[in-house]
């Protein structure tokens, strides 16, 4: 069974850090492209950010709203995805999912499973 | 960035009712479309991917149908655990975007 389990989350003041952690289990880690998105309090959904997997170099891509501010990292020896965040926001504050991505016959990737989700809240 | 445009953004349905949900993408994005549902205080759960295959589990109730830029989910009879906001997403292109959503409520 597949399994994403989000931690990290909680309570930071604007211009600090947090690093949320996805802890994953039941299928090969290192195959899959790996994927936040974020949903702040009554709001829609919004992609934050994605990284490849080894056979495409760990690439990683990024939302304009947090390129500079965020970045997506794995290990792959231990089955788990990053998220680092520094200058922090007010409107950073959401719940923050971690998504398991699977390659579609067009040979892009489409969201598959998600994670529980951490909420961070940026407030001081 | 392509926008994401979903239609209505609420409806109210009754029980075995067929509802049906629009999204239209401000360029083509071939068949790179999913949806996803989500219910209060739960995490999203993806339902359809390419815009008309089915996610390992789904009831074949929900069913996808389009291609470049209009697409349609339809639930074919609704049921009590359908009641919940829907949302479309394109991954043809960076960044990946997601409709507004479409609350689905009890008439």
């Amino acid at each position: 069974e597949v399994q994403l389990v989000e931690s990290g989350g909680g309570l930071v003041q604007p211009g600090g850090s947090l690093r949320l952690s996805c802890a994953a289990s039941g299928f090969t880690f290192s195959e899959h492209y790996m994927d936040w998105v974020r949903q702040a309090p009554g709001k829609g959904l919004e992609w934050v950010g994605r990284t490849r997997n080894k056979a495409n170099s760990y690439t990683t891509e990024y939302a304009a709203s947090v390129k500079g501010r965020f970045t997506i990292s794995r290990d792959d020896s231990k089955n788990s995805l990053y998220l680092q965040m520094d200058s922090l926001k007010t409107e950073d504050t959401a719940v923050y999912y971690c998504i398991r991505s699977t390659r579609s016959p067009y040979s892009n990737y489409y969201f598959e499973y998600w994670g529980q989700g951490t909420l961070v809240t940026v407030s001081s | 960035d392509i926008q994401m445009t979903q239609s209505p953004s609420s409806l109210s349905a009754s029980v075995g009712d067929r509802v049906t949900i629009t999204c239209r993408a401000s360029q083509g994005i071939s068949s790179s479309l999913a949806w996803f549902q989500q219910k209060p205080g739960k995490a999203p759960k993806s339902l359809i991917y390419a815009a008309s295959s089915l996610q390992s589990g789904v009831p074949s109730k929900f069913s996808g149908s389009g291609s470049g830029t209009d697409f349609t989910l339809t639930i074919s009879s609704l049921q009590p655990e359908d009641f919940a906001t829907y949302y479309c997403q394109q991954y043809k292109s960076y960044p990946l975007t997601f409709g507004g959503g479409t609350k689905v409520e009890i008439k």
